[in-house]
């Protein structure tokens, strides 16, 4: 199983810092990877899709990069409304599988 | 618009099985495979599996196998995950979600309670 590896598990930044999650691959996905926003009892939103591929209504100021082994999401001006739990998942190979989360704090 | 519904909650008892549903509606339901996701309180999101809406063939998760299905009903463009032999360690809240471009769309989520 590809296993993911997403850091930091928790951050605490200010309204309008620039806020950088990664994520890594136990081997290369290429670009098959997606990032899910999860708020407090909500389901999961997708973000990103194909590492760098901006989901149709999400804001711009969330963008994704990487490809191969090492993936991340920027959040460009952190915004209230961006407090959340934030998942990776790659869909290169069977079984799917997530990062373990981390939680932005304001 | 593209919608994915979700059954209630469902309160078991050990021992017991449990039968998920999964309503689309707002596209082709052959059209996209079905995923779907665990999420056990206060932790992260576990891939369960998925099935392929065209052919029904399932692929599981490790850790998934034996206990889990997956079954269509294409004429109610419904999925459904049934658990049995429930265990308080499968008490979570389970997701469907449309495989396109990662996980595009979710259901509400199902919580699955399992206590004596």
């Amino acid at each position: 199983d590809i296993q993911m590896t997403q850091s930091p598990p928790t951050l605490s930044a200010s309204v309008g810092d620039r806020v950088t999650i990664t994520c890594r691959a136990s081997q290369t996905i290429t670009t098959w990877l997606a990032w899910y926003q999860q708020k407090s009892g909500e389901a999961p939103k997708v973000l990103i899709y194909k590492a760098s591929s901006l989901q149709s209504g999400v804001p711009s100021r969330f963008s994704g990069s990487g490809s191969g082994t090492e993936f991340s999401l920027t959040i460009r001006s952190l915004q209230p409304d961006d407090i959340a739990t934030y998942f990776c998942q790659q869909y290169s190979n069977y079984p799917y599988t997530f990062g373990q989360g981390t939680k932005v704090e304001i | 618009q593209v919608q994915l519904v979700q059954s209630g909650s469902e309160l078991k008892k050990p021992g017991a099985s449990v039968k998920i549903s999964c309503k689309v509606s707002g596209y082709r339901f052959t059209s996209y495979a079905m995923n779907w996701v665990r999420q056990a309180p206060g932790q992260g999101l576990d891939w369960v599996g998925g099935i392929s809406t065209n052919s029904g063939s399932p692929t599981f998760a490790p850790g998934f196998t034996g206990r889990f299905v997956f079954s269509l009903d294409t004429s109610l463009s419904t999925t459904y995950l049934q658990i049995s032999d429930l265990t308080p360690e499968d008490t979570a809240v389970y997701y469907c979600a449309r495989h396109y471009n990662g996980l595009d769309v979710w259901g509400q989520g199902t919580a699955v309670v399992v206590s004596s």
